[in-house]
C-alpha cells in the first residue's frame, strides 16, 4: 500500500518554542488521520486526529492541518515542553481500518 | 475504562521456534489489529480481526497468524522464528466504524 512520510528525521527546539512537525501522505483515499507520541518503551500515544472533511482541529497545546490539495499534514505543538521529547509519528488510515504510519520524527526539546 | 494490555512486556526466543503474543482489548472496543515495529521504524500493519475472523492483512506471511476470542481479546502467533522478527509488536483496540484507536505498549520480541 502507500505509505506515509515524514520530512525531518528529528527536531530540536528550544523549551517554550513552538514545533512543527510535518508529514506528507500519498493515498488521496484516506479519511483519517491520527498523530501519535511514543516514548521509549511505551506504544503509541494519541495526540490529535482529524477527519479528511476537516482542515484544522485543535487540542489542548497541540492543532493539526491537514492540506488535501497537497497531500500534507502537519502538528504544531505550542510552548514546547520537555515532557514533549519523543517520536511522534504520523498515520493515515487506509480501507477498512488499517493505519499506515510514516517513520517518525524525533522530537527533542532544549531546556 | 481499561486500557489495552499486552504481554509479555520482554520476550527472548531462538530462531525456529514459534511465540504467542496476548492482547486484551479496551473494554467496549471489537476490533483488534496487531502491528510489527522494528527498531527505528514507524509500526507495520500485521492484520486485523473483527468478530473472531481476520478481516484485513497486511503483507506478512501466513506465519503470521492470530486469534480474536469472544471476550475481544486477541493472540498473535508467529511460527518458525526468525532473526529479522525482533521488533516490538503493538495491539490496537478500536470499535468498528468508529474513529478511535487505543494501542497497548507492546511486546519486545528478540529472536537469537
Amino acid at each position: 500500500g502507500e505509505s506515509v512520510g515524514l520530512h525531518l528525521p528529528t527536531l530540536s527546539v528550544q523549551e517554550g518554542d513552538n514545533s512543527i512537525i510535518n508529514c506528507a501522505y500519498s493515498n488521496s483515499a484516506s479519511d483519517y488521520f491520527i498523530w501519535y507520541k511514543q516514548e521509549s518503551g511505551k506504544g503509541p500515544q494519541f495526540i490529535i486526529d482529524i477527519r479528511s472533511n476537516m482542515d484544522k482541529r485543535q487540542g489542548q497545546r497541540v492543532t493539526v492541518l491537514l492540506n488535501k490539495t497537497v497531500k500534507h499534514l502537519s502538528l504544531q505543538i505550542a510552548a514546547t515542553q520537555p515532557g514533549d521529547s519523543a517520536v511522534y509519528f504520523c498515520a493515515e488510515r487506509e480501507y477498512g481500518n488499517k493505519l499506515v504510519f510514516g517513520a517518525g520524527t524525533i522530537l527533542r526539546v532544549k531546556s | 475504562e481499561t486500557g489495552v494490555t499486552q504481554s509479555p512486556t520482554h520476550l527472548i526466543k531462538t530462531r525456529g521456534q514459534q511465540v504467542t503474543l496476548r492482547c486484551s482489548s479496551q473494554s467496549g472496543h471489537n476490533t483488534v489489529s496487531w502491528y510489527q515495529q522494528a527498531l527505528g521504524q514507524g509500526p507495520q500493519f500485521i492484520f486485523q480481526y473483527y468478530r473472531e475472523e481476520e478481516n484485513g492483512r497486511g503483507n506478512f506471511p501466513p506465519r503470521f497468524s492470530g486469534l480474536q476470542f469472544p471476550n475481544y481479546s486477541s493472540e498473535l502467533n508467529v511460527n518458525a522464528l526468525e532473526l529479522d522478527d525482533s521488533a516490538l509488536y503493538l495491539c490496537a483496540s478500536s470499535l468498528e466504524g468508529s474513529y478511535g484507536y487505543t494501542f497497548g505498549s507492546g511486546t519486545r520480541l528478540t529472536v537469537v
